[in-house]
């Protein structure tokens, strides 16, 4: 189906364990978004990209790396996580021209 | 940088009724794009509606309008004849149209609305 899907649904994960949320297009974007929802805080932009091996840093990109090899795929991966990211993630994409963004369904992931 | 700030945490309202959500934002950017986004109890982001900052008019959907006021810098929605299905989270949020932030939404907080019966 056309869309934007993220992978896993939900995870729980240790503290210190790396861990690889995926997320994957159909449209074709050019651009990609990774956010964490928190309570009081809304959505915040951790990274984004504007095309295939182009990545940039959001509001709160520390703790996490991305990388972008294809223009369907971004990946986002917590390469020792902590309890401070537990949280829900979200991917979202957008083609050209400054318009909305499509949601994926969200990521909750527990850090213990 | 931009900020969007919803001063309502929460709201209620009775069904068929009318509530209207506030939503306040600063920039320096001249040019932008407001969007309200409506999250409901399944997690799933949903656009509600949008607003090119260049155009006076108000943009409205069905039962929802905004009251965009660009000097005041305010961006409220209306939701006309509430509905049971409209109990959600509510986003507003705001993207430059140009620029090195070109792309990037900023959001408010949120604001949870419950529609009872």
């Amino acid at each position: 189906d056309a869309g934007i899907t993220q992978s896993p649904r939900y995870k729980i994960t240790e503290t210190g364990r790396q861990v690889t949320l995926m997320c994957h297009q159909t449209w074709s974007h050019s651009y990609m978004f990774w956010y964490r929802q928190d309570l009081g805080h809304g959505l915040r932009l951790i990274y984004y990209s504007a095309a295939a091996d182009i990545t940039d840093k959001g509001e709160v990109p520390d703790g996490y790396v991305v990388s972008r090899s294809k223009t369907e795929n971004f990946p986002l991966t917590l390469e020792s996580a902590t309890r401070s990211q537990t949280s829900v993630y979200f991917c979202a994409s957008r083609g050209q021209g400054a318009g909305e963004q499509y949601f994926g369904p969200g990521t909750r992931l527990t850090v213990t | 940088a931009q900020t969007v700030t919803q001063s309502q945490p929460e709201m209620s309202v009775q069904e068929a009724e009318t509530v209207t959500l506030s939503c306040t934002y600063d920039t320096s950017e001249s040019n932008y794009y407001l969007f309200w986004y409506k999250q409901p109890p399944s997690r799933q982001m949903i656009l509600v509606i949008r607003q090119e900052a260049y155009k006076q008019q108000n943009a409205t959907e069905n039962r929802f309008s905004v009251n965009f006021q660009k000097a005041a810098k305010s961006f409220s929605l209306k939701i006309s004849d509430s509905q049971l299905g409209d109990t959600a989270m509510y986003f507003c949020a705001f993207i430059p149209a140009g620029g090195t932030s070109y792309g990037k939404l900023t959001f408010g907080q949120g604001t949870i609305l419950t529609v009872h019966p």
